[in-house]
């Protein structure tokens, strides 16, 4: 069945560098795209970007674009986000989720489990 | 950029009972492009409803959605303990923007 599973949960001192991975199971990733979520503590889901497995097409949030990276690695059927400079308030859980091969549809329908980043000095 | 707003932040109903979400977008959209997920604490969200009436595999008959332009609501009838959560709108027709969410207790 389809699963993605992510990283362990990271603590990361204000301006370094986190890389969290998301491993897909159960389909065929380069059909598919993944998106990145995040919620801050006691907050809401805020969108971070979008990358396809199938075009390499990438789309980043205004408010992450310059400190945010998305990658994947086909052969394994693992996406990366990598968020630099790190500051107190990047503290959140980072989902990962199977979104469509192109931007705009489907929906994101299968999530990670989540990864927990704390930032703090 | 397209901003969503649910209302109300807080239902408090009864186990049985009706509930009405709504969400409120900036612009008018398609009803294609509109998704609602479900998210429990510890859990990941849950697609539940997306476009005019797909369901997400396994999501019961009892989530129901509705609207058009830019007012669309999430219909919960016969509520039932499990449905406690936070239900989110999300339109995805380009950059992905998330409502701030509903909260649905159950009594």
């Amino acid at each position: 069945q389809v699963q993605l599973v992510q990283s362990g949960g990271e603590v990361k001192k204000p301006g370094a560098s986190v890389k969290v991975s998301c491993k897909a199971y159960g389909y065929t990733f380069t059909t598919f795209g993944v998106s990145w979520v995040r919620q801050a503590p006691g907050q809401g889901l805020e969108w971070m970007g979008w990358i396809s497995g199938y075009t390499g097409d990438i789309r980043y949030a205004q408010t992450f674009k310059g400190r945010v990276t998305m990658t994947t690695e086909t052969s394994t059927s693992t996406a990366y986000l990598e968020l630099r400079s790190l500051r107190s308030d990047d503290t959140a859980k980072y989902f990962c989720a199977r979104g469509g091969r192109y931007f705009d549809w489907p929906p994101d329908d299968f999530w990670g489990q989540g990864t927990l980043v704390t930032v703090s000095s | 950029e397209i901003v969503l707003t649910q209302s109300p932040g807080t239902l408090s109903l009864s186990p049985g009972e009706r509930a009405t979400l709504s969400c409120t977008v900036s612009q008018s959209i398609s009803s294609t492009y509109l998704a609602w997920y479900q998210h429990k604490p510890g859990q990941a969200p849950r697609l539940l409803i997306h476009g005019a009436s797909s369901r997400a595999p396994g999501i019961p008959d009892r989530f129901n959605v509705g609207g058009s332009g830019t007012d669309f609501t999430l219909t919960i009838s016969r509520l039932e303990p499990e449905d406690s959560a936070v239900y989110y709108c999300q339109h995805f027709g380009g950059p992905r923007t998330f409502g701030q969410g509903t909260k649905v207790e159950i009594k």
